[in-house]
């Protein structure tokens, strides 16, 4: 069965800091791609990255980077040098090639970073 | 730049009532979707569309109806509003040509059924 495990219900930090937001997810299929959302307190979910199944090289976006690792079916979000605005709730996503209407959503984790 | 909108970003209603929630997207892609997003759930899909007048159900449809007449619109409707349908209501859209399949959100609806 598929599914999208974010075990960090909410994170706080001091701005500065770096912090990893871990998630692992579930797949029997081959072919698939992971995302990473962002949804700030205004509410719209902001996509920040898609990394499809093949391509477990990682990737840095500016402060940002994540980490793909198939052997341990992880897709770890890190924030270098956290700032206020950071704070949020991610979202971890799967979605399978067979069906790219289909995406599974981990609950969530909510980053707060105090000033 | 995509644009995904939605009619309200904050319904209050009563039992009872019915209630349409509209999402109206400007860059012509083919699917549509509606989620409801509670505390500790993510996101769950209630209904999407491939096309106009084709719907499919998702993992709660249960208490929820769609339409979708033209392609740029896709409305959720619940016929007889309850308060366990009081949650935040998000639309998504995504282009079936391109390669690449994320979704694109709107602002979302916070609904609230009293």
């Amino acid at each position: 069965a598929q599914k999208v495990t974010q075990a960090q219900t909410e994170i706080s930090v001091v701005e500065k800091e770096d912090v990893t937001l871990d998630c692992v997810y579930e797949t029997r299929d081959t072919t698939y791609y992971l995302f990473w959302y962002k949804q700030p307190p205004s509410g719209e979910l902001v996509f920040l990255i898609r990394r499809n199944s093949f391509d477990e090289q990682n990737e840095i976006s500016g402060r940002y980077s994540w980490n793909f690792q198939k052997s341990t079916s992880s897709f770890n979000f890190t924030i270098t040098a956290s700032q206020v605005v950071d704070s949020a709730v991610y979202f971890c996503a799967l979605s399978e090639a067979y069906n790219f209407n289909k995406f599974y959503f981990g609950s969530g984790t909510k980053l707060n970073v105090k000033p | 730049d995509v644009k995904v909108t939605q009619s309200s970003r904050y319904l209050v209603k009563r039992t009872g009532e019915k209630v349409f929630l509209e999402c109206v997207q400007d860059m012509d892609h083919e699917n549509m979707f509606w989620y409801r997003q509670d505390p500790g759930l993510g996101l769950r899909l209630i209904y999407f569309s491939y096309d106009v007048k084709m719907k499919e159900k998702g993992d709660i449809p249960e208490g929820y109806s769609v339409s979708r007449e033209k392609k740029e619109r896709f409305s959720l409707i619940l016929e007889s509003a309850s308060t366990n349908q009081t949650s935040m209501y998000l639309c998504a859209t995504r282009a079936e040509r391109e390669r690449t399949n994320e979704q694109f959100f709107g602002p979302g609806t916070r609904l609230t059924v009293l």
